[in-house]
């Protein structure tokens, strides 16, 4: 089955400690984003990467980082977490721009996140 | 920078009636693609439908339709004979075509529209 999947799917943690949440697709998607959606406030892209070795920021990039060494995966990383994280995350991926079927991108389940 | 605006935090509609949700967004690019979303409790993202803005033509996915206008970049979904299952939060969102400023894919996402349905 074509699936976005995401680990762990809720978290709780403690101001500071660094955690990853993993992301994984098995679509063979070039194209991997983060958003984190918060209440009244919709979805807001945290990063993205285009393809292997290929990282970019989205509109809130701050105090998250990701690494694409894989084409499947992409994980997010918190290297010291803040209660303003608190959010729930959600991976997307979706195939290169100009290979067909590139406009449309698959979200994971999500990831509901607190942070203490 | 593009926006996308859903002017309706909530809707309600009675079972097997129709609804329709507003979207507008703002952009002065030529080449787009735009989407319903819908989120349930489970809170998966839920691709409902999508319009390329080279077609005049409404996209329709069973009993979603959109209504586009492009030259008033307005984007509403109609649902027909609403269901129980299609209460969920609803958000329009827009994508680029092209590469602008280095984010090229973001999704442009709305606030959302809550969706109630009575039985």
């Amino acid at each position: 089955e074509a699936q976005v999947t995401q680990n762990p799917r809720y978290l709780i943690t403690v101001t500071g400690k660094k955690l990853t949440v993993t992301c994984s697709q098995n679509m063979n998607h070039e194209y991997m984003s983060w958003y984190r959606q918060d209440p009244g406030l919709g979805l807001r892209q945290i990063y993205y990467s285009m393809n292997v070795e290929v990282t970019d920021k989205g509109d809130v990039p701050e105090g998250y980082k990701v690494s694409r060494k894989e084409k499947r995966n992409f994980p997010l990383i918190l290297e010291s977490p803040s209660p303003n994280q608190t959010s729930l995350y959600f991976c997307a991926s979706s195939p290169a721009f100009g290979t067909g079927g590139q406009e449309t991108q698959y979200f994971g389940p999500g990831t509901r996140l607190l942070v203490l | 920078a593009q926006t996308v605006t859903q002017s309706q935090p909530e809707m309600s509609v009675q079972e097997a009636e129709t609804v329709t949700l507003s979207c507008t967004y703002d952009t002065s690019e030529s080449d787009y693609y735009l989407f319903w979303y819908k989120q349930p409790p489970s809170r998966q993202m839920i691709l409902v439908i999508r319009q390329e803005a080279y077609k005049q033509q409404n996209a329709t996915e069973n009993r979603f339709s959109v209504n586009f206008q492009k030259a008033a970049k307005s984007f509403s979904l109609k649902i027909s004979d609403s269901q129980l299952g299609d209460a969920a939060m609803y958000f329009c969102a827009y994508r680029s075509e092209k590469n602008y400023g280095g984010s090229q894919g973001n999704l442009i996402f709305g606030k959302g529209t809550k969706l109630s349905v009575k039985p």
